[in-house]
């Protein structure tokens, strides 16, 4: 069966900071691979997404950026946070087909 | 592009009563209709879906109906618990088109 990881589970980071956030996926291959982002209280805003290896689409520009350097493996980068970067970021996969997606543990991250 | 609003933003419901949330989309040609629930602190998990060939689906006490005609889709609780309690989802997607665009969520209370 196919599992989703993702790392670390929380982080405080201060303001101008850097980020790197990490997510994998176990027990399938070339899946489509998802970034997202929840403030607190509020919906699923979709941050990239990836169809394969060095594949990625923006969706919001922002100070993000990600990186897929393996099949399975997705990175969330920032080179310097803000504030608003606090968030749940959720990583999230997909096969081909069908069009479902699910979503890995997150990572609640604070930016102080 | 896709867009997809959800009513009711919260909802308070007795133990043992129906809830019923619903969602619009613009995107005729959207045929993927998932539901996420999502508790605090935690993922959003998929509890049901429904494709475009279908008009309801029923999995226990949860059920969804999908109106193509209207362009709008519900998720149906019955004989609410309190384990109900949670921020649920919806969205949409079409074939060929790599994203789900989801709602805005809804805040459900099951009042014990």
């Amino acid at each position: 069966s196919q599992t989703i990881h993702q790392w670390p589970a929380t982080l405080v980071q201060p303001v101008g900071s850097p980020l790197s956030l990490e997510c994998t996926v176990e027990g399938t291959s070339n899946p489509n691979l998802y970034w997202y982002r929840q403030a607190a209280g509020r919906g699923l805003q979709l941050l990239f997404y990836s169809v394969g290896i060095g594949q990625i689409s923006s969706e919001v520009p922002q100070n993000l950026s990600a990186s897929r350097p393996q099949d399975r493996q997705f990175i969330l980068s920032s080179k310097k946070l803000l504030l608003s970067d606090s968030g749940f970021y959720l990583c999230a996969w997909k096969p081909g087909q069908p069009e479902t997606q699910y979503f890995g543990p997150g990572t609640r991250l604070l930016v102080l | 592009g896709e867009n997809v609003e959800q009513h009711p933003s919260t909802l308070s419901v007795q133990e043992g009563d129906s809830a019923v949330i619903k969602c619009t989309y613009s995107d005729s040609a959207s045929n993927y209709f998932p539901w996420y629930k999502q508790e605090l602190g935690k993922r959003p998990q998929l509890i049901i879906d429904i494709r475009s060939n279908v008009g309801e689906k029923k999995d226990q006490r949860i059920a969804v109906t999908l109106n193509k005609t209207a362009k709008h889709f519900s998720l149906h609780i019955t004989e609410t618990q309190p384990e109900d309690s949670a921020v649920y989802f919806c969205a949409a997607s079409r074939r060929g088109n790599e994203k789900l665009t989801f709602g805005t969520g809804t805040r459900l209370t099951i009042i014990p």
